[in-house]
């Protein structure tokens, strides 16, 4: 079976500060990994995804995740946020293999402060 | 591009009323899937759908029936509305059980 977790339900950080949103997850098998973003009152957009290859990916808009399989951690971080980052974030796996199973953490409510 | 369209926005039902959800995309996806999103407990899968002609459960299956009418449809049934339904519906789709799910924008529902 897999889990992710998400440790931070919010987050809030002054405009230009640098920012970190955990995730670690649990899972018997390999999965790719990804985060999603949702802004208000929208479905949730693809950021960024490991699926093989360099551990750290990184987003068109500045943000980063590293993949530490020995951690099993994914945690994504942004070093200068705007205020129009504010969203909330999301965790996932999928099984690379076998039959689906998209899994999601509970989210994390970023806030940009001015 | 429209990719995930899903009707209606929003909806009000009383209790023990019964209404369909819809969802279309138009990317020759595959897969569909009908999430519902509850504040605190993220994503929630209900049911998908791996190709045309198939449906399986997934975590919150209970209350809800699904049909995918074909590749580019995947509904979603309440066949006797009740609060604990009070959520907002997502659909999504994908190319491949791996790659990427693509989001319509919700359905806000009420269930008094």
């Amino acid at each position: 079976a897999q889990s992710v977790t998400q440790l931070d339900s919010q987050v809030p950080v002054f405009e230009e500060a640098p920012v970190e949103l955990r995730c670690n997850y649990s899972s018997s098998v390999s999965v790719y990994l990804f985060w999603y973003v949702q802004y208000p009152n929208q479905g949730l957009q693809l950021l960024l995804k490991y699926l093989s290859g360099s551990t750290l990916v990184e987003s068109i808009n500045g943000f980063e995740a590293e993949f530490n399989k020995s951690q099993t951690s994914f945690h994504l971080r942004k070093p200068s946020v705007h205020i129009s980052d504010t969203a909330e974030y999301f965790c996932a796996v999928s099984r690379t293999s076998g039959t689906y199973k998209y899994i999601f953490g509970t989210g994390t409510r970023l806030k940009v402060l001015a | 591009n429209a990719g995930v369209t899903q009707t209606p926005k929003f909806q009000v039902l009383k209790t023990g009323q019964s209404m369909t959800l819809q969802c279309a995309q138009d990317m020759n996806h595959n897969s569909m899937y009908w999430y519902r999103q509850d504040p605190g407990m993220g994503l929630r899968l209900i049911y998908y759908s791996a190709s045309e002609g198939t449906t399986d459960k997934g975590e919150v299956p209970n209350g809800y029936n699904v049909s995918r009418l074909n590749k580019r449809e995947f509904s979603l049934r309440l066949e006797s509305a009740a609060p604990s339904q009070t959520s907002v519906y997502f659909c999504a789709s994908n190319g491949r059980e791996s790659s990427p799910l693509h989001f319509g924008n919700g359905t806000r529902l009420t269930v008094t």
